[in-house]
């Protein structure tokens, strides 16, 4: 089973749409973040959390928010979509504590707004 | 300006040659690591090798070595012996303690092995 879920792996939806896009985690990682990217950007961060009560805007916070629910899920929300959030977007956990600290990374979620 | 600069957008190799990937980086902290992913066409991220600002050697990781050189803040990725399955995105991130542990990525690298 994978280490990092995130739901749903596809979603069109049209402008003005609210839609939340969800991560799951069961590595027991304290942080976790979401990225967007976009051919020729690279991976970008939106928002990250290192724990339930820490929440952090990133790079490129303006027209999303997220909500720590608990230690193993991070969601992502967009308010009222627009078509330039058309990205691929990841979730990803990593722990100060274990290995390198480098990023786990979910399969990632294609949206595509209209 | 960037933190990680990767200057190739597209590379080709040829099957069973090594390739060299570059990276530079930006930062004054003292305390850093050094990543390299590789993202496949199907679009996951996996992790391939890390280089810590302390470490003295540079890292390996089977087919993968790491040429850190710290004075010129560069961390090119060096893959052996390439094969068909290496054609995907490369990414290279930067993860500093002064910036609570935030990780940053370049825009990637496209290899294509060539058979």
């Amino acid at each position: 089973d994978a280490d990092v879920t995130q739901t749903p792996r596809n979603r069109i939806t049209k402008t003005g749409k609210r839609i939340m896009l969800e991560c799951s985690q069961t590595k027991g990682h304290d942080r976790m973040y979401w990225y967007r990217q976009d051919p020729g950007l690279g991976l970008r961060l939106i928002y990250y959390s290192f724990d339930v009560k820490d929440i952090n805007k990133g790079e490129i916070s303006d027209g999303y928010s997220v909500s720590r629910q608990a230690q193993a899920k991070f969601s992502l929300s967009l308010e009222s979509a627009i078509p330039n959030q058309t990205a691929l977007y990841f979730c990803a956990t990593s722990d100060l504590r274990a290995g390198y600290n480098e990023q786990f990374f979910g399969p990632g979620t294609r949206l595509t707004v209209l | 300006a960037q933190k990680i600069t990767q200057t190739q957008p597209g590379m080709f190799v040829q099957e069973k040659e090594a390739v060299t990937l570059d990276c530079t980086y930006d930062t004054s902290d003292p305390s850093y690591g050094l990543f390299w992913y590789k993202q496949p066409s199907s679009g996951e991220m996996i992790f391939l090798i890390y280089q810590g600002s302390y470490d003295q050697q540079n890292a390996t990781e089977g087919r993968y070595s790491l040429n850190f050189q710290k004075a010129r803040k560069s961390a090119n990725l060096v893959i052996s012996a390439s094969q068909l399955g290496d054609s995907a995105m490369y990414f290279c991130a930067m993860r500093e303690r002064g910036t609570g542990n935030q990780f940053y990525f370049g825009t990637g690298t496209s290899l294509t092995v060539i058979p």
